[in-house]
């Protein structure tokens, strides 16, 4: 069975400067996604970006990087220039990669709280 | 990115009655959708995986005859809460899967959540 894990429950990061949040996982699948999601005070899940397993570019999204380091199951998620808006829960998840099938359901780490001080 | 809604965003019910809460995908067509319950500062769990026009799988240790859950619509998911108790106080996330194999997204968006509250 696939696992994620979060090993930072909180971190803290200076209005404007940079964080990185951690996320390794487990599978023995070779093709997968993975996602990060932010859930802020008013709880809605929001998607912040994804990553296809096969592609090796990492994905960006304005703001928020991924380094995804597939050999050592690694997803790391960096937001650059951090605003105050950014302060939330993030969670690390993982989908197998299952067309039109019951499944594909996401499997999430723990989650991480990022405060922004500022 | 696609809007999923949820209906009611807070409930709150006494013992032993019902209560349901709708999620809809507005703008997209959901062939599977997701229930989810949140306790507080935890992760989500999984509570159950529906699909339009069969029945829904339910994770282990979920009961299916109290947590009812119909999927009548690509468009339509519903729980109910079925002789509710305050054990089942928490807060209820549906999120629906966009899956399109000729544009290549497969993707799932989450409703705003419903907060359940039992006396």
């Amino acid at each position: 069975a696939q696992t994620v894990t979060q090993s930072q429950p909180e971190m803290s990061v200076q209005e404007a400067e940079t964080v990185t949040l951690s996320c390794t996982y487990d599978t023995s699948e070779s093709d997968y996604y993975l996602f990060w999601y932010k859930q802020p005070p008013s709880r809605q899940m929001i998607l912040v970006i994804r990553q296809e397993a096969y592609k090796q570019q990492n994905a960006t999204e304005n703001r928020f990087s991924v380094n995804f380091q597939k050999a050592a199951k690694s997803f790391s998620l960096k937001i650059s220039d951090s605003q105050l808006g950014d302060a939330a829960m993030y969670f690390c998840a993982y989908r197998t990669l299952n067309y039109g099938g019951s499944q594909g359901n996401l499997i999430f780490g723990k989650g991480t709280k990022l405060s922004v001080k500022p | 990115g696609a809007v999923v809604s949820q209906h009611p965003s807070r409930v709150i019910c006494k013992s032993g009655t019902s209560v349901k809460i709708e999620c809809r995908s507005l703008d997209f067509q959901a062939t599977t959708m997701f229930w989810y319950r949140q306790f507080p500062k935890k992760s989500l769990m999984l509570m159950a995986t529906s699909n339009e026009g069969s029945k829904a799988t339910y994770e282990q240790g979920v009961e299916k005859d109290k947590f009812l859950i119909n999927h009548a619509s690509l468009t339509l998911s519903t729980l109910t809460v079925t002789s509710a108790h305050p054990e089942d106080s928490s807060f209820y996330i549906c999120s629906a899967r966009e899956f399109g194999r000729l544009a290549g997204t497969d993707t799932q968006y989450f409703g705003p959540g419903t907060r359940l509250t039992v006396l």
